[in-house]
C-alpha cells in the first residue's frame, strides 16, 4: 500500500502553461507539505497544511497555489510556468505539525521547456 | 550564513570503513534534529532522530552538540548499500515547526 502518492510522476510542459500536481496520503496524518528540490539537490519547504489549514508559507511566487480539499490531500497548482520552476517536487506528510517523521511521496519531476 | 550547512562531499570510502558527517545549524532555538537518507532519484526517508544524549541504531550513531550547534552522524563498518545522500534536518520551535533541510552529504562506498 502506497503511503504518500503523487501524480504525475513526470511532467514536461511549455513555459507559460498552468499545471497541477496531486498528492494523497493514506496514513491518517494531519499535516502535509510541499517541497521543491532543485538541480543542486537542495530540498526547500514551500508550504505546509495542518488539518486543511495553511501553517507554513515560505517565500514562494504567488504563481504557486496549494489547495487542501481534505486532510488526506494537498494539491499544488502552478500558473504561468517558468524555466526556473523545473525541479523535483516532493509531497510529504507527518502525524502532526510537530510530528517527528515526515513520509515523502516519490516526487514529481517537472521540466519546463 | 545558511541555516543548515553540510559538506556536500562526496565522501568516497572503502567497504568496512568508518565515516562521519557533521551538520551545523544557525538557529539556537532549534528543537528537533534528524538525519534522512536519500537514494539517487528517490524520496528522502528518515534514518534516525537525534537526541540530546546521543543515540545509536545498529551501525549508525547520531550526536547533538547544542553548545557548538552541530549534529553528527557516524557510520561504522560501511556497506555498499550505505551509498546515498545523507540530509540533515533541523526543526525550529514555535507554532509552525518549520523543517529546514541541509543540502546533503554524498557518500560513496566502494568495494
Amino acid at each position: 500500500d502506497t503511503a504518500v502518492s503523487q501524480t504525475p510522476k513526470y511532467l514536461v510542459t511549455q513555459m507559460g502553461n498552468d499545471k497541477s500536481i496531486k498528492c494523497e496520503q493514506n496514513l491518517g496524518h494531519d499535516t502535509m507539505y510541499w517541497y521543491k528540490q532543485d538541480s543542486k539537490k537542495f530540498l526547500k519547504i514551500m508550504f505546509s497544511y495542518n488539518n486543511k489549514e495553511l501553517i507554513i508559507n515560505e517565500t514562494v511566487p504567488n504563481r504557486f497555489s496549494p489547495k487542501s480539499p481534505d486532510k488526506a490531500h494537498l494539491n499544488l497548482h502552478i500558473n504561468s510556468l517558468e524555466l526556473g520552476d523545473s525541479a523535483v517536487y516532493f509531497c510529504a506528510s507527518s502525524q502532526s505539525a510537530g510530528g517527528n517523521e515526515q513520509f515523502f511521496g516519490p516526487g514529481t519531476r517537472l521540466t519546463v521547456l | 550564513r545558511k541555516e543548515v550547512e553540510q559538506d556536500p562531499g562526496p565522501f568516497n570510502v572503502p567497504e568496512g570503513a568508518t565515516v562521519a558527517f557533521n551538520c551545523t545549524y544557525s538557529n539556537s532555538a532549534s528543537q528537533s534534529f534528524f538525519w534522512y537518507r536519500q537514494d539517487c532519484r528517490k524520496e528522502p526517508k528518515l534514518l534516525m532522530s537525534v537526541y540530546s544524549s546521543g543515540n545509536e541504531d545498529g551501525r549508525f550513531t547520531a550526536q547533538l552538540n547544542r553548545a557548538s550547534q552541530y549534529i553528527s552522524l557516524l557510520i561504522r563498518d560501511s556497506k555498499l548499500s550505505d551509498s546515498a545522500t545523507y540530509l540533515c534536518v533541523v526543526k525550529s520551535s514555535g507554532g509552525s515547526y518549520i523543517p529546514t533541510f541541509g543540502r546533503g552529504t554524498s557518500l560513496i562506498v566502494h568495494p
